[in-house]
């Protein structure tokens, strides 16, 4: 079956400029997750969806950064006012349930965000 | 909170030799612990996850992990590399007693297999 698809796989913007970052995860996986992976670095995580709602957005960096899941099923990450230490590359994933904390997440091929 | 660090940001070995990616975690409550490999310009993978149970928790591609509570250690081995096993190796505990799935990653280590 299908795996989890981002869109675009890269995305090059302007400093101050607004992008929109897609993701369609596992067919029925209800809970969705999004990171983000500087160089050199872990994935970090940025916001975490349970159906169509935000469970947890604690690791949102600050108030340009805004994620949306309307039916529960495709996400989009929304940046405003885009800066260059935003340039990296936005993981996500997905995984049946989320509840519990031991699903299996299934991540996709990543966005790379470069911000001039 | 919870954190993972993976000592070592390179690991080079020779095909055939034994493979040893070192984590260690922090966690005040019970971990649940997962290794993730990133080939490149691909997704994470799932190599294989330790919840609760049997301390050995064998994976895909000849891989295993061992918990290790009083070493807070979760390090990933596999007997004999192949060239296709270089790639980067993540660590990561689930957030918990949240139980959201959030992953805490470590910073990663990247494997290099030498024909």
């Amino acid at each position: 079956g299908a795996g989890v698809s981002q869109t675009p796989s890269n995305k090059v913007t302007e400093k101050g400029k607004y992008v929109e970052l897609r993701c369609d995860p596992i067919s029925g996986h209800t809970a969705l997750y999004w990171y983000r992976q500087s160089l050199g670095q872990g994935p970090e995580f940025l916001i975490y969806f349970q159906g169509t709602g935000a469970a947890d957005d604690s690791g949102l960096p600050n108030d340009r950064f805004f994620a949306v899941r309307p039916e529960g099923s495709v996400s989009t990450l929304k940046i405003q006012r885009t800066e260059r230490g935003d340039s990296a590359v936005y993981l996500c994933a997905s995984s049946p349930t989320g509840a519990g904390g031991t699903d299996t997440q299934y991540f996709g091929p990543g966005t790379r965000l470069t911000v001039l | 909170a919870q954190s993972v660090t993976q000592l070592g940001s390179h690991v080079s070995v020779s095909e055939g030799a034994l493979v040893l990616l070192r984590c260690n975690y922090s966690s005040s409550v019970p971990p649940y612990l997962f290794w993730y490999v990133q080939y490149p310009n691909q997704g994470l993978q799932l190599l294989l996850k330790y919840t609760t149970g049997a301390t050995l928790v064998k994976g895909i591609n000849g891989f295993e992990a061992e918990f290790k509570k009083s070493e807070t250690s979760f390090h990933l081995t596999k007997p004999s590399a192949h060239m296709s096993d270089a790639a980067e190796y993540f660590c990561a505990v689930s957030d918990r007693p949240g139980n959201t799935g959030k992953l805490i990653f470590g910073q990663g280590t990247t494997l290099q297999v030498k024909p």
